[in-house]
């Protein structure tokens, strides 16, 4: 299985300022397509996760541009240029090159 | 738009049987990969399993394989998980999740609410 390990695992942030999860995986994530098989997730509170980033750095339909997704191979990275408030919840990282699909242990957001 | 509706979840006893369906509308069913995720309280989420759009492909999680079961009816829109053989750690609640509509993709987008299974003696 491809072990995923993200970190930090608490992340306090303040409004307006930046923030940022690293998500590791244990084998290379890049397809011979050339696209990398990592996916970023946010689950708000009492909600289910919701795509925020897709193939590392590609942005899902509706997600503010605040959000970016970067890295490749085995290391990669979810930045938040500007915090705001409704960003608070827990963020995974995912990975679907193979089966079975892991996922990283999750980064809680907290407003500072 | 795309949703997916969970249910069936409950309580059971260990050792004992649920079914839980996945009810969904907004896209062609039919075409997509389809799978089951789940969140134990307080805990992380776990990849249970996949179904392929033509029901070519199945694969599970190491945790439930030979005890859960992944089916599909594409004439009504639904995704459906037999467990069986109930254990205390299946207790979680299982999300319903859209995969792509493209083959050896194993990806995922959109996600159901979720229903809570309790398995408790």
């Amino acid at each position: 299985d491809v072990g995923m390990t993200q970190s930090p695992l608490s992340l306090p942030a303040t409004p307006g300022q930046p923030a940022s999860i690293s998500c590791r995986a244990s084998r290379s994530l890049l397809h011979s397509n050339g696209y990398n098989y990592l996916d970023w997730y946010l689950q708000r509170p009492g909600q289910s996760p919701q795509l925020l980033i897709f193939l590392a750095s590609h942005r899902a339909s509706g997600v503010p541009d605040r959000f970016s997704g970067s890295g490749s191979g085995t290391d990669f990275t979810l930045k938040i240029s500007r915090v705001e408030p409704e960003d608070v919840g827990v963020y995974f990282c995912m990975q679907a090159l193979q089966t079975p699909i892991t996922f990283g242990q999750g980064t809680r957001l907290e407003i500072k | 738009q795309v949703q997916l509706v969970e249910a069936g979840g409950g309580v059971a006893q260990p050792g004992k049987s649920l079914r839980l369906s996945c009810e969904t509308s907004g896209f062609n069913f039919r075409s997509y990969t389809m799978h089951w995720v789940r969140q134990a309280p307080g805990r992380g989420l776990e990849w249970v399993a996949l179904m392929s759009y033509d029901e070519t492909y199945k694969f599970y999680g190491g945790s439930v394989r030979g005890r859960f079961t992944i089916s599909r009816d594409n004439s009504k829109n639904t995704l459906y998980l037999q467990m069986n053989s109930l254990r205390i750690d299946d207790t979680a609640v299982y999300y319903c999740a859209r995969g792509l509509n493209s083959v050896f993709d194993w990806r995922t987008d959109y996600w159901g609410q979720g229903t809570l299974v309790t398995v408790s003696s």
